[in-house]
């Protein structure tokens, strides 16, 4: 149980365009998902929290128009990066939290590799 | 605002061998703990977690943890690791007051294997 979900798995794109990541729970409900991005050999730095149905929180520094964050549903997440530079190239990695049972762990997605060229 | 340090950046074990990875936090009250593991490439699977209650916790793949409120501490042990074993695992603290739950990480250690 608990398993979430990431699409695409990587993804390539040119330089100004726009990408979106989606991320699923697939056998729980998720109150909250959270985004992270993990740069090589490193820790995950959590970008936003997002609760279904209302606005996403966003960490200190990061960019809320570039990164923009949907929680739609108590099962999908969306991150779209927009006007996508190569310094957005990174590892982004969602995680879930449900309720009850579920209602204290994050479980995380296999991630998303992005690169921009 | 809480924080975790995970001292040991990389530790080779051998196939076989006892291993215990070192986790420290900082936080007002009793946190939340957790062990991560992550392949390369890949996502963060749980290994197990503390939240109350015994001490020492069970997790996946023969991995327990014990909590040590007075060291601040809650480090990961395996009696015989296997060579599947070798991935960067995260220690991480969770805030235990309402509205705040957002999860800590440590750093990292990357955990090598030779046969």
């Amino acid at each position: 149980g608990a398993v979430v979900s990431q699409h695409p798995s990587w993804v390539i794109c040119k330089s100004g365009t726009s990408v979106k990541i989606e991320c699923r729970s697939l056998d729980f409900q998720a109150t909250t998902m959270f985004w992270y991005r993990q740069f090589p050999k490193q820790s995950l730095m959590l970008m936003a929290t997002s609760n279904e149905g209302s606005k996403a929180t966003y960490e200190q520094g990061v960019e809320k128009d570039k990164f923009l964050i949907n929680h739609a549903s108590l099962t999908l997440s969306t991150l779209t990066v927009t006007s996508a530079h190569p310094e957005d190239s990174s590892f982004y990695i969602c995680s879930a939290r449900g309720g009850l049972q579920l209602a204290k762990t994050q479980y995380f997605g296999p991630g998303t590799r992005l690169t921009v060229l | 605002a809480q924080s975790v340090t995970q001292p040991d950046i990389h530790i080779t074990v051998s196939e076989g061998a006892s291993l215990e990875l070192r986790c420290n936090y900082s936080y007002g009250a009793t946190p939340y703990l957790f062990w991560y593991v992550q392949s390369p490439g890949q996502g963060l699977q749980l290994l197990l977690k503390y939240f109350s209650g015994d001490t020492l916790v069970q997790g996946i793949k023969g991995f327990e943890a014990e909590f040590k409120r007075s060291q601040s501490s809650f480090n990961l042990r395996k009696p015989s690791v296997h060579w599947s074993d070798a991935a960067e695992y995260f220690c991480a603290v969770g805030a235990t007051n309402f509205g705040n739950e957002k999860l800590t990480f440590g750093t990292g250690t990357r955990l090598t294997i030779i046969p």
